[in-house]
């Protein structure tokens, strides 16, 4: 099993580009999470999917959005990237809900100039 | 208030002694707490989960809960270098990470 995978590891965009975060689990997990973790900082939750089909705002979803028309992919969409949006950025998966183990990917480091 | 707090550090001990993690939470409804362990430039693995009040230990890891102390620690016992990274205290179900405690084990 791969378990969570993220493409890409790396990009720098300019200011007001667009881009796709993708995310893929192989785990047949129902619960998708994305999160950014920003220098120094915790994890924030950006959005998140309870199965194909549903997803959910998180703490910080200003600026993203997301689809999931599969269990196993959930990607993260960036429209006119800023600044602000520099980040790394995790996807996570889960079984049972949020109250369980959440494996994670390893990663996106984003840059935008 | 933050929802999870986390002593920053750095957190400096020396090889084969405890080193004690400590979190706070304000949220009463919080009824899960993970530990993850995240070394620099990798993504968070979990080291332990805790659901009820008391102790639980795994290996050299001890989480410990008080949910009317809204307070949860983590305790590694016998530490190593290898041990060097940063724990994030998260309590759920509403998603919430701390920012982290970074641990420094001197050999």
């Amino acid at each position: 099993n791969a378990g969570v995978t993220q493409t890409p590891k790396f990009r720098i965009l300019k200011i007001g580009q667009s881009m796709t975060l993708q995310c893929t689990q192989d785990m047949n997990h129902n619960y998708m999470y994305w999160y950014r973790q920003d220098p120094g900082m915790g994890l924030k939750l950006i959005y998140y999917s309870v199965g194909a089909g549903i997803t959910d705002k998180g703490e910080v979803p200003n600026g993203y959005n997301v689809s999931r028309s599969t269990t196993e992919d959930f990607p993260l969409r960036l429209e006119l990237a800023a600044p602000s949006q520099t980040s790394v950025y995790f996807c996570a998966s889960s079984d049972l809900g949020p109250s369980y183990e959440q494996y994670f990917g390893p990663g996106t480091r984003l840059t935008v100039t | 208030q933050k929802e999870v707090e986390q002593n920053s550090g750095p957190l400096s001990v020396p090889e084969g002694a405890i080193a004690s993690l400590n979190c706070t939470y304000s949220d009463r409804g919080s009824q899960s707490f993970f530990w993850y362990r995240q070394y620099s430039g990798k993504s968070p693995e979990l080291i332990m989960s805790i659901y009820s009040n008391g102790d639980k230990e795994d290996g050299r890891f001890t989480a410990q809960l008080n949910k009317a102390s809204q307070y949860v620690s983590l305790l590694i016992r016998d530490s190593q270098p290898s041990d060097s990274a940063t724990y994030l205290c998260a309590a759920l179900p509403k998603v919430t990470f701390g920012t982290g405690t970074k641990l420094q084990v001197i050999p």
